[in-house]
């Protein structure tokens, strides 16, 4: 079936270390897997995606690894700073238009 | 430029009423999607529109909700007979084209029904 969750509620971690979210998924089918950042009172806002036939996926500051194998899908954050204090969702796509989200993981920045 | 707006910003109405929410997406945004977001919980697609017409309201939840988008600009999602159930914060979306995995998102509205 289609659901996407997460391992854990909350991360806690201190500016500039570097931060791991991870999340789980259960439809093979999907075509792209996609990460969030939701802010107090905003709306969510697209961070990455990777396509499922692909296992990295760098940006700025960001990275995307899907290993298809234990359906496993994780965002890391380099030198995670203050800024990136929010709740981050995983999504997926299963190539329709219907985009099905995970329950959230919030990430503490402690200064 | 513009962002994705969403009117009201909250709205509070009693059990059984009717509520219209509205989306005004960015500019030149084909594709539009609404959603909705339980406290705690990830984002719940309701219904996408490609253009003037809703390509997926598989997501609506019953025929209470409705949603429509004459011009293929601005969107209006409909609640009629509201619950308590449905409080929640209704978000929405726009992208340039439904091929992109990229979603701008609205403020949303948070409603609550009491």
């Amino acid at each position: 079936g289609e659901s996407v969750g997460l391992h854990l509620p909350t991360l806690s971690v201190q500016e500039g270390d570097n931060s791991i979210i991870n999340c789980a998924y259960s439809n093979s089918a999907s075509d792209y897997f996609i990460w969030y950042k939701q802010e107090s009172g905003k709306g969510p806002q697209f961070i990455i995606d990777i396509r499922s036939n692909m296992d990295k996926r760098q940006g700025q500051r960001v990275t995307v690894l899907l290993n298809k194998t234990v359906k496993h899908l994780s965002l890391q954050i380099a030198a995670t700073q203050p800024g990136d204090s929010a709740v981050y969702f995983c999504a997926e796509n299963t190539g329709g238009f219907k985009t099905i989200f995970g329950a959230g993981t919030r990430l503490f920045v402690k200064a | 430029g513009a962002g994705v707006s969403q009117t009201p910003s909250n709205k509070v109405t009693e059990k059984g009423k009717y509520v219209e929410l509205r989306c005004d997406p960015i500019s030149g945004h084909t594709a539009l999607y609404w959603y909705r977001q339980s406290l705690g919980q990830g984002p719940e697609f309701l219904i996408y529109f490609q253009g003037t017409g809703a390509a997926d309201d598989s997501g609506l939840p019953n025929d209470r909700f409705f949603a429509v988008r004459p011009e293929g600009s601005v969107s209006t999602l409909k609640i009629q007979r509201t619950e308590r159930g449905d409080s929640a914060v209704y978000l929405c979306a726009s992208s340039p084209d439904p091929g992109r995995n990229e979603q701008y998102f609205g403020p949303g509205t948070r409603l609550t029904v009491t």
